[in-house]
């Protein structure tokens, strides 16, 4: 079962930065977080992953607390393309380390 | 990145029949590879795990006999939907893990682009 929850839906101006909140206040030591998008009809797209430190790459950051309860996923600069479902997933680090989706968060960036 | 490709990408078929869907990892092996389902306006429910050479392990309230599920090799998985039903209609989704760190940093999984059953 997933372990996070975030918000249904959140619009974002073009040209603002986006940031998406998520819960995940069971998470265990030793489980990362992962965010990953979907757009339309179309396969997941990894975004970034972290355990306990923010993280930064090409697409977005991600800011853990430091409780690891909670992340937000910061898209700097929003365009049109960046319209997806986001989700947040807590891996379990089982021996096939499956991922169990949430319900996301719909993006919708607003010209 | 990893490319993850799926075929078909579209298929409609009688009731009553099979369906077979293939899932490649094009430039990497992949031992395990998941099998998902989503609905129309719901998210991705994992439906199975596969491990190259192993039978699958499906999750609870998947039919192992109705979702049959092959890892022949490292690069392909396939899931065939036996006796396909309406209530089979969805998009199905694979995805697969690159375990030699080549393409990933730590246990990514990276997905294809689903295949849209639509069963009459």
């Amino acid at each position: 079962d997933a372990k996070t929850t975030q918000p249904p839906s959140m619009d974002c101006a073009e040209g603002r930065a986006a940031n998406l909140p998520c819960n995940h206040s069971t998470i265990s030591g030793n489980e990362y977080v992962y965010w990953y998008r979907q757009i339309h009809s179309q396969g997941p797209q990894y975004i970034i992953h972290g355990l306990k430190n923010n993280e930064t790459n090409e697409m977005a950051s991600l800011i853990i607390t430091e409780d690891r309860k909670s992340s937000t996923l910061i898209l700097p600069h929003a365009t049109l393309r960046d319209t997806a479902v986001y989700y947040c997933i807590v891996r379990v680090p089982t021996t096939g380390n499956q991922f169990y989706f949430g319900t996301g968060t719909s993006l919708t960036v607003i010209p | 990145g990893a490319v993850v490709s799926q075929h078909p990408s579209r298929v409609i078929c009688k009731s009553g029949t099979s369906v077979k869907i293939e899932c490649r990892s094009l430039d990497f092996q992949a031992t395990t590879m998941f099998w998902y389902r989503q609905f129309p306006k719901q998210s991705l429910m994992l439906m199975a795990t596969s491990n190259e050479g192993s039978k699958a392990t499906y999750e609870q309230g998947v039919e192992k006999d109705k979702f049959l599920i092959n890892h022949a090799s490292l690069t392909l998985s396939t899931l065939t939907v036996t006796s396909a039903h309406p209530e089979d209609s969805s998009f199905y989704i694979c995805s697969a893990r690159d375990l030699s760190g080549r393409t990933t940093t730590y246990n990514e999984q990276f997905f294809g682009p689903g295949t849209r059953l639509t069963v009459l």
